[in-house]
């Protein structure tokens, strides 16, 4: 079992530029994280999937960010455009349930913003 | 504001001393609370939950409702607890999800 996968592993791209990340989720896991981690900081979450559905995007700047869940599988986290204060740790995770489940992690995108 | 406080940034002992990663919460209701640990270039993990009230690695976490804290402790520290530990509680109503506190570099010496 791989776990969560995230790609890429780490991307370097120039302010007002566009960029996405990609989650494959454990096998059979029904939801969905992404979590923003600033250095020093614990993650904080982006948003959440319950299948397809985004049930909670409540802390996801929509002005700039984007996500979708295709198929309740796979799922894609943008930004457009990028600016200076995106440079972060970008984690997805899954969970067989809901958030009471365990949360499984991936390795994270380190995104840098010049 | 319901948050996680873990006072220590960093936290270095030695070999085989008892260890103790502070973590205090603020919550208005009945918290359920979380250690997650990420060893170098490896990916976070979750080490234990205070429902379950085991031990894994060693490591235990109790409870006290009263000092509102959530205390990770071990005996006897080795090098390979060396890590980043978060604390965690679930937020619940409205948007439930998980909330961490900023972490503790653990550095066990030899």
């Amino acid at each position: 079992e791989a776990g969560v996968v995230q790609s890429p592993r780490y991307k370097i791209i120039e302010k007002k530029q566009p960029v996405a990340f990609w989650c494959n989720p454990i096998s059979g896991h029904n939801t969905l994280y992404w979590y923003l981690q600033n250095l020093g900081q614990g993650p904080e979450l982006l948003i959440r999937y319950e299948n397809e559905e985004a049930v909670d995007d409540s802390q996801l700047p929509k002005d700039r960010f984007s996500a979708e869940r295709l198929k309740g599988v796979d799922s894609t986290l943008k930004i457009q455009p990028a600016e200076l204060g995106d440079s972060a740790v970008y984690l997805c995770a899954s969970s067989l349930g809901g958030v009471t489940d365990t949360q499984y992690f991936g390795p994270g995108t380190r995104l840098t913003v010049l | 504001a319901q948050r996680v406080t873990q006072p220590e940034k960093l936290l270095s002992v030695f070999k085989g001393a008892p260890v103790e990663l502070k973590c205090n919460y603020s919550y208005s209701g009945s918290p359920e609370l979380f250690w997650y640990v990420q060893y170098s270039r490896q990916r976070l993990q979750l080490l234990l939950r205070h429902i379950s009230r085991e031990s894994i690695k060693g490591f235990t976490a109790d409870l006290n409702k009263g000092e509102t804290s959530f205390h990770l402790k071990k005996p006897f520290a080795q090098e390979e607890d060396s890590a980043m530990y978060y604390c965690a509680f679930l937020k619940r109503g409205g948007s439930e999800k998980l909330v961490f506190g900023k972490g503790t570099k653990l550095t066990v010496n030899p």
